[in-house]
């Protein structure tokens, strides 16, 4: 049981350039979530999705989507990474109202 | 509509108390608590739920004041392994299947020997 991974766990990009954000969960969650991390700026919401086949825009949507790809997979696409998308990533699952289980995250660098 | 977080640091003894304090300006249904430490995710910590109920799994406390729309995380004896920053995360009543919480800036522990 991995709980929630994530990967890759580093990456540095050049502005500009595409990438996509993997995340996965073996806890048959319904909700997932990816969240951006700043220093100061707590955690911000970026999309969420509250099932199979649905996702919403969070606080942060700009510049990002996302694919729920089935009950396991959420993924996040950066299309045009920019130097303001430097940040730390985490992906988060949750059954009901309660608990969030987050992954270890992904630390990006764009420069 | 974001809860505000106070104090924002403090630096404790070992052995010492604290209390992490979360303010919303907004109904609450829910107040979510979660320690990360450097480097790390956030671990789960705590709710309070309206009405009184209270699901955590490490002997921390808290307090859910829901006419004042704040909660108190309470950390007594603390020790060297409670260091972190601590956040809130809030959910009010009208959110519906929507399972986003609104989070604090985090308040950030320090515990020295």
């Amino acid at each position: 049981n991995a709980g929630v991974t994530q990967t890759p766990k580093f990456q540095v990009l050049k502005t500009g350039q595409s990438m996509t954000l993997q995340c996965a969960q073996d806890m048959n969650h319904n909700s997932m979530y990816w969240y951006r991390q700043d220093p100061g700026m707590g955690l911000r919401l970026i999309y969420y999705s509250a099932s199979e086949g649905t996702t919403d825009k969070g606080e942060v949507p700009n510049g990002y989507n996302v694919s729920r790809l089935n009950k396991r997979e959420f993924s996040l696409r950066l299309e045009s990474a920019a130097p303001s998308q430097t940040s730390v990533y985490f992906c988060a699952s949750v059954e009901g109202a309660y608990e969030q289980y987050f992954g270890p995250g992904t630390r990006l660098t764009v420069t | 509509q974001q809860p505000v977080q106070s104090p924002q640091a403090v630096i404790l003894r070992e052995g010492e108390d604290a209390v992490i304090n979360c303010s919303s300006s907004k109904a609450l249904y829910s107040v979510h608590w979660y320690r990360q430490k450097h480097g790390e995710a956030p671990v789960f910590l705590m709710i309070l739920l309206k009405g009184g109920e209270q699901k955590g799994h490490e002997k921390i406390s808290a307090s859910f004041n829901e006419k004042k729309q704040q909660s108190s995380l309470y950390l007594t004896a603390s020790q060297l392994s409670y260091s972190g920053t601590y956040f809130c995360g809030t959910r009010t009543p009208n959110a519906g299947n929507n399972r986003k919480l609104i989070w604090g800036l985090g308040t950030s522990l320090a515990v020295n020997p």
